[in-house]
């Protein structure tokens, strides 16, 4: 079975706090993806990286940043959280055709 | 403009019924067309995909793509209570370029 495993279910922050965001998959997928998913708005994607410390912007990048040091992991940066990235965020992996998602960490900014 | 759309519903059906969910897109460059389900609380599975044009049927499942006109169908026969989800297509042109959803719309199938 695909794993993909995010570091916490739930996380709550202060305003200006620097967050880490980390997602490890075990089926040696070179696509993995951040999207964050809010009611209304759908997965909005972030950033993308499909090899090992390559990395693109996705849509709505602005107020983070992402590092891919190892193939497995990929691991999402909010330099400075603020209220407004309150939400839900997904990481997944992908094989082409098919993405895996993470059970998700729903992220709350105080 | 986005590059795909899709009607965020929600759309409320007697069990049953035949359901159509559809997407359009902008980038014609796109070659492989994805249908994800989404429980409420869980991540996104892959339900079903196409490449290029054509129909796909898996179940009670039919995928439809429409490339000349950028139209992305899925429909469902029969629909079943347990069909209740978000349904999100997601367009995408290879292996190293973005995976991006449409905004998925919620369905309820009542009993």
């Amino acid at each position: 079975d695909v794993k993909v495993t995010q570091s916490s279910r739930y996380l709550v922050k202060r305003t200006g706090e620097k967050v880490f965001l980390e997602c490890v998959q075990d089926m040696d997928h070179e696509n993995m993806f951040w999207y964050r998913q809010d009611p209304g708005l759908g997965l909005r994607l972030i950033y993308f990286s499909y090899d090992v410390k390559m990395k693109e912007k996705g849509d709505i990048p602005e107020g983070y940043s992402v590092s891919r040091e190892k193939k497995e992991r990929f691991s999402l940066i909010l330099e400075s959280a603020s209220t407004n990235q309150t939400s839900m965020y997904l990481c997944a992996s992908s094989l082409l055709t098919e993405a895996f998602f993470g059970q998700g960490t729903r992220l709350t900014v105080v | 403009q986005k590059e795909v759309e899709q009607d965020p519903g929600p759309l409320s059906v007697p069990e049953g019924a035949i359901v159509s969910l559809n997407c359009t897109y902008s980038n014609s460059a796109f070659q492989y067309f994805m249908w994800y389900r989404q429980y409420s609380r869980k991540g996104p599975e892959l339900l079903m995909y196409t490449y290029s044009s054509g129909n796909k049927e898996d179940g009670r499942f039919t995928a439809q793509v429409d490339k000349s006109s950028k139209y992305i169908s899925l429909f469902i026969r029969d629909s079943q209570p347990s069909d209740s989800a978000t349904y999100l297509c997601a367009p995408l042109m290879d292996s190293s370029y973005k995976l991006i959803f449409g905004s998925g719309t919620r369905l309820l199938v009542r009993p």
